[in-house]
């Protein structure tokens, strides 16, 4: 059964500086998730990785999956309060009928001013 | 933007009474799932449902636990007989295809007293 570790599990960080999430599996996993939470609120979709060397950008975020190493990062550039949130890696696989998310323990993201 | 809407928004209910959870996926959208989430801890798949039947289901999906889809928009959850562990946020997801991310509801907070 597909397992997701996170780390860190609680980030705090300045804005303006650049920091990594790392999202490790632990099987064979044909595509990757990344989902912002906001506290109290519903899963976001941030973004959607589905191959070897896969590479998206979006604003000050940017993820990025290396299936080889099980590893996919999320990756902040210049933090701004705004993107404090916390931040979920999902894997999933192709399975017929069914395509359910595996999630990672999350990482609480807190940006400060 | 289409959204999965999730009613009620906060569901309190004596323990062992029966719960019904609703939901209403994008409309062409054509695979389903119920996840949870205890507070303050990871996202939890439930249940996968396509074609008009389960496609999967966890080991928290056990007989106190079902789903229906009875008239072609809904998708409810039902507990039989609630108990207090199974306080907790239940989102539902809906996606077109394997391919797709999986859309989420702002879900149910549901407290067992």
């Amino acid at each position: 059964e597909l397992k997701v570790e996170q780390n860190p599990l609680f980030l705090s960080m300045q804005e303006g500086k650049n920091y990594t999430i790392y999202c490790n599996y632990s099987t064979t996993s044909d595509r990757l998730y990344w989902y912002r939470q906001d506290p109290g609120k519903s899963l976001e979709s941030l973004f959607v990785l589905l191959s070897n060397g896969a590479v998206k950008q979006e604003g000050r975020l940017m993820a990025s999956l290396d299936t080889k190493a099980r590893l996919s990062t999320l990756h902040i550039t210049a933090a701004v309060h705004d993107l404090s949130a916390t931040y979920f890696c999902a894997g999933g696989n192709y399975g017929g009928a069914t395509n359910k998310l595996i999630f990672g323990t999350g990482t609480l993201l807190a940006v400060q001013p | 933007e289409p959204e999965v809407t999730q009613t009620p928004s906060h569901q309190v209910t004596q323990m062992g009474q029966e719960v019904i959870l609703r939901c209403v996926p994008i409309s062409n959208h054509l695979y389903f799932y119920w996840y949870r989430q205890i507070l303050g801890q990871k996202v939890e798949f439930l249940v996968s449902f396509y074609n008009n039947e389960i496609s999967e289901k966890s080991e928290i999906f056990d007989d106190q636990f079902s789903v229906e889809r009875p008239d072609g928009s809904n998708f409810t959850l039902k507990i039989r007989s609630t108990k207090l562990e199974d306080s907790a946020m239940y989102f539902c997801a809906s996606s077109g295809n394997n391919n797709q991310p999986q859309h989420f509801g702002d879900g149910t907070r549901l407290s067992i007293l």
